[in-house]
């Protein structure tokens, strides 16, 4: 079975500055996929970045990027330039490679992020 | 379009009640997920249909729970004979059949049993 752990209940960051929040994991599987998830207060979850694990290559996505670890199974989630609308959950998931039968995302406990003003 | 819709937002009931709740996927997405999370906690896999199969379940779904997804269109969760550990925020994804694709998430069902 595959284990999300995000070793950082809550973060706090001021705005215009750089954030970054870890993400283990553990695994046998060889090929997956990462996530990094955002839930901000009372609304609905949306990906904010994936990074398929046959990829060397970090993936960003404008201010998101990720540091990916294979070796130290290690998946952290950098924002540059914090925004207010940053404030959220973020939780980082796993996934199987879809073929072996299971889409599920295996999540972790979540980071809770505030951006100050 | 827009989005993946739940329905209640929000549901109080008294320990030993049955609830239901629906989800309505995208329109074009074939793939349906259920997840519960707790407070302080991430999302639990509990359930996942390919159009009208259900190809998974978790073990966390006891046999007090049933869902069901009979066209391949929305989805409903049944949890009978509630207990107040059932209380928690139930999730429903769904994401289009091609390769891997992005699950898009609802805003949930908060579930609270008294």
């Amino acid at each position: 079975a595959q284990t999300v752990t995000q070793s950082q209940p809550e973060m706090s960051v001021q705005e215009a500055e750089t954030v970054t929040l870890s993400c283990t994991y553990d695994t046998s599987e060889n090929n997956y996929y990462l996530f990094w998830y955002k839930q901000p207060p009372s609304r609905q979850m949306i990906l904010v970045i994936r990074q398929e694990a046959y990829k060397q290559q970090n993936a960003t996505e404008n201010r998101f990027s990720v540091n990916f670890q294979k070796a130290a199974k290690s998946f952290s989630l950098k924002i540059s330039d914090s925004q207010l609308g940053d404030t959220a959950m973020y939780f980082c998931a796993f996934m199987k490679l879809p073929g072996a039968g299971s889409y599920q995302l295996t999540f972790g406990k979540g980071t809770k992020l505030s951006v100050i003003p | 379009d827009t989005g993946v819709s739940q329905n209640p937002r929000h549901k109080i009931t008294k320990r030993g009640q049955n609830v239901t709740f629906r989800c309505d996927p995208i329109s074009e997405h074939n793939r349906l997920y259920w997840y519960r999370q707790t407070l302080g906690q991430g999302p639990e896999f509990l359930t996942y249909f390919q159009n009208e199969a259900q190809l998974e379940k978790s073990r966390l779904l006891s046999d007090r729970f049933s869902a069901e997804r009979p066209k391949g269109s929305f989805s409903t969760l049944e949890i009978q004979r509630t207990e107040q550990g059932d209380s928690a925020m139930y999730l429903c994804a769904s994401s289009y059949r091609g390769g891997l694709t992005e699950a898009f998430f609802g805003q949930g069902t908060r579930l609270t049993v008294v």
